[in-house]
């Protein structure tokens, strides 16, 4: 089975400080995504990559970087934590072909105070 | 820009009872639809994933189809149980890029 794991499930920080969220998935899959979902939006996707080095924006991405420098890991930088980016926050994974699903991580709850 | 809505928010049946939730999209040029399962206060798991070619997917219990015209998508799950209940999302592929536009999810509660 694919594993894509999420380092923390919850995570308390305070305003301003950089925070990293690590994401590793198993499987060698190409395509790799951070989303955020807050109560009654559903899932915002923050940026993606598709491959080592590569990132694209997502549709929220301020505030937000990434890093890959490894196919099997894809992080999440706050560089200055604010308290509306208190969110649960899902890492996901997939091959490049369209018609493969997407796997998800179990989710970092983050608490912004 | 591609939304995605599904109504109704939360929904309480009794087991037994057949499930029917939907999906609706703004953009019919969608390249597949994926629904998805969330237990509370975890991940997705993907269930069934329709190319915009197909009109329906069927596993074990569940059965989704797709009508890209209109726009719209309906997840049925035969003979709810109450293992069920869980928060099920559709996600929509659009056919330009690998970004999904989510619903925000129809909440389901099988009753005993």
């Amino acid at each position: 089975d694919v594993k894509v794991t999420q380092s923390s499930r919850y995570l308390v920080k305070r305003t301003g400080e950089k925070v990293f969220l690590e994401c590793v998935q198993d499987m060698d899959h190409e395509n790799m995504f951070w989303y955020r979902q807050d109560p009654g939006l559903g899932l915002r996707l923050i940026y993606f990559s598709y491959d080592v080095k590569m990132k694209e924006k997502g549709d929220i991405p301020e505030g937000y970087s990434v890093s890959r420098e490894k196919k099997e890991r894809f992080s999440l930088i706050l560089e200055s934590a604010s308290t509306n980016q208190t969110s649960m926050y899902l890492c996901a994974s997939s091959y490049p072909d369209r018609i493969e699903k997407l796997f998800f991580g179990s989710g970092t709850q983050l608490s912004v105070l | 820009k591609q939304e995605v809505t599904q109504i109704p928010a939360a929904l309480s049946v009794p087991e037994g009872e057949n499930l029917v939730l939907n999906c609706s999209f703004t953009d019919s040029a969608i390249y597949n639809l994926q629904w998805f399962r969330q237990d509370p206060g975890k991940g997705l798991t993907s269930l069934l994933l329709i190319q915009s070619s197909q009109r329906e997917q069927t596993s074990g219990r569940l059965n989704a189809s797709l009508d890209k015209s209109s726009g719209r998508s309906t997840l049925y799950i035969a003979a709810s149980q109450p293992g069920d209940s869980a928060t099920y999302l559709c996600a929509v592929d659009k056919s330009n890029d690998y970004k999904l536009s989510f619903g925000a999810g129809t909440t389901v509660t099988v009753r005993a």
